[in-house]
């Protein structure tokens, strides 16, 4: 069975762009969450979603914006990018979303703006 | 917020010894704690976790225990192998799916 998958799996981009990344949860998987890793650091909290609506937010700017379509996947966006956005975002999904259940994550776009 | 500490940040052992790797947490309210171990250029990939109502859980050379009296939660790894050296990733989660990490240990075990 596939995992998460994202896409791209890297990515480079300048100050002042936007980028949207991609994200397919496991088949079956209703619940998507995004996560930023800087190097050295844990994954943070940005967004979840379960069958379309944003169910959680982390503290992040408004120019990080996400939204689920009826296939469950995901798009994670980011406008006017600085260089504190390189990092390693990460999505992870879950069966319903529920606060124990298990997240699973996938391999991850690496990002760097210059 | 929920705020996870882990220690240590880096742990060396040698093949075959134990390694431990504890995490205090802040918000009583957390009832989930997975630990992830993240390799090179990959995302972390869950390993075990334990939910409020369990003290521990055991799978195989790994075991998590939990104290949620004293609001921490330690991964026990026995007999350790090479291919077990990566960065380990404590969490904790209190109601909906915002997993709070700690801040990693970097396990070596050498040959």
């Amino acid at each position: 069975d596939a995992g998460v998958t994202q896409s791209p799996t890297h990515l480079i981009k300048t100050r002042g762009q936007h980028v949207t990344l991609r994200c397919s949860p496991i088949s079956g998987h209703k619940s998507v969450s995004w996560y930023q890793q800087v190097l050295g650091q844990g994954p943070q909290f940005i967004f979840q979603y379960y069958e379309k609506e944003e169910r959680g937010r982390g503290n992040f700017p408004d120019r990080f914006s996400a939204r689920q379509f009826p296939n469950y996947s995901s798009e994670l966006n980011v406008n006017a990018l600085l260089l504190g956005d390189s990092a390693l975002y990460l999505c992870a999904s879950s069966f319903r979303g529920q606060g124990s259940e298990t997240q699973y994550f996938g391999p991850g776009t690496r990002l760097l703006v210059l | 917020g929920e705020n996870v500490e882990q220690h240590p940040s880096t742990l060396s052992v040698q093949e075959g010894d134990s390694a431990v790797i504890k995490c205090t947490y802040s918000d009583s309210a957390s009832n989930y704690f997975p630990w992830y171990k993240q390799e090179l250029g990959k995302g972390p990939q869950l390993i075990i976790d334990i939910r409020s109502n369990v003290g521990e859980k055991k799978d195989q050379r790994i075991a998590v225990t939990l104290n949620k009296t004293a609001k921490h939660f330690s991964l026990h790894i026995t007999e350790t192998q090479p291919e077990d050296s990566a960065v380990y990733f404590c969490a904790a989660s209190a109601g909906f799916q915002k997993l709070v990490f700690g801040t990693g240990t970097r396990l070596l075990v050498s040959p």
